[in-house]
């Protein structure tokens, strides 16, 4: 299985950047998935990461290191729509497990005015 | 994109009755659904892995014959939640991974179910 660690909340100012970390550890990674998700709705997908380095996507960027099992997503310009939950979410290829995906608890981003 | 629907969005049940939730993949073939289940402020919690044409893969804890899964055509999976309690009282939702080296998981919008 995977243990997967990511703060509990965050507040935030707008147009500010706030840095979300993940750890994890896993038996047989097999990529690095960031979603959103707000109150009462499914997750939706912001970004991924298999190989080491920085992903930029608009706003958004994700950087993973897999020596250090570890992950970071990077907000930036933060609008008030932003306030949301953010989950990492590893991807697991051991075994015949289909690629399913293990996620975090979650942090809790609130942005204020 | 690809889009990932669930039917019924949110449903009132009474208890030791059963409730059918249908997640389609509408623009995709999907070769295996999974099924999450999510409690107020917590995290995704993988149920099972469903897979067309062959059984459900249940994650430890989860009571098979509790939450029956059928994936019957490459487009459509459904979980039962048989005997329904208060405590199964929750936010459902499925995701569908498409066929070939696709690497997203693309999520259906969840069904609140309620049992009273």
């Amino acid at each position: 299985g995977q243990n997967i660690d990511q703060p509990t909340e965050m507040t935030a100012t707008e147009g500010a950047i706030v840095q979300i970390n993940c750890t994890y550890q896993t038996s047989g990674f097999n990529g690095l998935f960031w979603y959103q998700q707000h109150a009462g709705e499914a997750p939706t997908f912001l970004s991924y990461n298999v190989l080491d380095g920085l992903e930029e996507k608009g706003r958004f960027s994700s950087f993973l290191s897999r020596s250090k099992g570890y992950s970071y997503l990077l907000l930036k310009e933060l609008q008030m729509k932003d306030s949301a939950s953010y989950l990492c979410a590893v991807r697991d290829q051991s075994g015949s497990n289909d690629y399913k995906l293990s996620f975090g608890a979650g942090t809790t981003v609130t942005v204020r005015a | 994109g690809a889009v990932v629907s669930q039917h019924p969005s949110w449903v009132i049940c009474k208890s030791g009755t059963s409730v059918k939730i249908e997640c389609r993949s509408l623009d995709f073939q999907a070769t295996t659904m999974f099924w999450y289940r999510q409690f107020p402020k917590q995290s995704l919690m993988l149920m099972a892995t469903s897979n067309e044409g062959s059984k459900a893969t249940y994650e430890q804890g989860v009571e098979k014959d509790k939450f029956l899964i059928n994936h019957a055509s490459l487009t459509l999976s459904t979980l039962t939640v048989t005997s329904a309690h208060p405590e199964d009282s929750s936010f459902y939702i499925c995701s569908a991974h498409g066929q070939g080296a696709s690497y997203e998981q693309y999520f259906g919008p969840g069904t609140r179910l309620t049992v009273t």
